[in-house]
């Protein structure tokens, strides 16, 4: 079962407008959560992350957004420029647990 | 660089033959994981290690898949008699700290793996 769920495969953006990618959990243990990114025959690359004790860090233009009620979480890239074109993948994590949980990832086109 | 490094990147094997694939880590990393990635999904966890010790190995998919890391640096994957459903890009991970806690993993660039 997939207990990550990002459900939209792709997002194609202008660029200098607001990129928003979602994720959606199931497991109500999960309390940290990443944000990676991932360039085509290159590995992962971390981007943010957030502790659920908060419900907002932000990193210069990326910022996430933690819902924990509604078990949903938020990327926000603005503004967003032809280099961010990637997968983006959601990835969480139950504190004490060894292994990251990880979404089937969103393709992000940034149109110049 | 002094990022994760894997090799070979690429690997074709006919079904039934093994393959080893090797993860160097960032020097000094405590923290060593190994993920698989199919075609289209996230990486899934298979198995994690503490310096030289295997502490998890809950997702490894069989008993064809046997993971080492004797010196507590390098760390190789191997897969025995592999089969097709074996195809995928494997992911190596080291991280700084011990696993459980609020830390980054850093990735390698992956072995893609076609067993034929």
């Amino acid at each position: 079962d997939q207990q990550v769920k990002q459900n939209s495969p792709s997002l194609s953006v202008q660029e200098g407008r607001i990129s928003i990618l979602n994720c959606d959990y199931t497991n109500s243990m999960f309390d940290y959560f990443l944000w990676y990114k991932k360039y085509p025959a290159e590995g992962p690359t971390f981007l943010i992350s957030i502790s659920s004790i908060k419900d907002k860090n932000e990193d210069g233009r990326f910022t996430v957004f933690l819902n924990k009620s509604a078990k949903h979480l938020s990327l926000h890239i603005v503004p967003s420029q032809p280099g961010d074109s990637a997968v983006y993948f959601c990835a969480a994590r139950v504190t004490g647990a060894n292994n990251l949980f990880f979404g089937t990832g969103t393709r992000l086109t940034v149109i110049p | 660089g002094a990022g994760v490094s894997q090799s070979p990147r690429y690997k074709v094997a006919k079904r039934g033959q093994d393959v080893a694939l090797r993860c160097d880590p960032i020097s000094g990393h405590v923290s060593l994981f190994w993920y698989q990635q199919a075609l289209g999904q996230g990486p899934e966890f298979l198995t994690y290690f503490q310096n030289e010790a295997q502490l998890d190995k809950s997702g490894l998919p069989s008993d064809r898949f046997f993971a080492e890391r004797p010196e507590g640096s390098v760390s190789t994957l191997k897969i025995q008699r592999t089969q097709q459903e074996d195809s995928a890009v494997y992911l190596c991970a080291s991280s700084s700290s011990i696993a459980g806690v609020e830390e980054t993993q850093y990735f390698g660039p992956g072995t893609r793996l076609l067993v034929l």
